[in-house]
């Protein structure tokens, strides 16, 4: 089945910087990869996704890349804020259409 | 005008007992889910109902049943509870089951003492 690797598992970054965080998936025939933010206590909820047949996405601060060949795709943010601050999950849905979620992100915005 | 919602928000309960845990959503959505999230956060699907027909059922203790009495409600009942059990359950729903946005409800933290 796919597997979903995320890393890192933490990232702090200064206030106005890029934040980058990476995932690699096992199943080549998944196809959609969307990226999901928690702030503390809170629901997930998608800030962005990308399909198979598109490299890149992008809606202001925040892009995703794709690399079908390579099976990673990543989370681009720039410019960052305090209210960024989150766990930020990327997941893959896999040939049964079940999304399995990779392990998880805290960033930390430091002002 | 919450477009996910579950009840109860938080569920404090003693080994062996049982409880349920509703959810509804207004969006007008066919496919609902079921999600557990564990003490490390991590998020692990459960169940899928598309229609009220169950298409997702992972390796899930059968204590755990879902049901759907339509196309608006996901009930989680879970029987003979254990210290295991203790996590934060989600539901969720979207249009559809493939490459549309889940929406999340706000969660409902279960405690098993």
């Amino acid at each position: 089945g796919e597997n979903v690797e995320q890393h890192p598992s933490t990232l702090s970054v200064q206030e106005g910087d890029s934040a980058v965080i990476k995932c690699t998936y096992s199943d080549s025939a998944s196809n959609y990869f969307p990226w999901y933010k928690q702030e503390l206590g809170k629901r997930p909820q998608l800030i962005i996704d990308i399909r198979s047949n598109v490299g890149e996405k992008k809606d202001q601060r925040i892009a995703v890349t794709l690399n079908k060949t390579a099976k990673h795709f990543s989370l681009h943010i720039t410019e960052t804020q305090p209210e960024d601050s989150a766990v930020y999950f990327c997941a893959a849905m896999d040939s049964s259409y079940k999304l399995i979620f990779g392990s998880g992100t805290r960033l930390l915005v430091r002002p | 005008d919450t477009a996910v919602s579950q009840t109860p928000k938080y569920l404090v309960t003693q080994m062996g007992n049982d409880k349920s845990i509703k959810c509804e959503q207004n969006l007008g959505h066919d496919t609902m889910y079921w999600y557990k999230q564990d003490s490390k956060k991590f998020l692990k699907i459960m169940f899928s109902y598309n229609n009220k027909e169950l298409i997702i059922n992972e390796t899930v203790p059968n204590r755990f049943s879902p049901k759907s009495p339509d196309k608006a409600h996901l009930n989680l009942h879970i029987n003979s509870l254990e210290l295991g059990d203790s996590a934060v359950y989600f539901c969720a729903s979207s249009q559809g089951s493939v490459y549309n946005e889940q929406f999340f409800g706000p969660g409902t933290r279960l405690t098993v003492l």
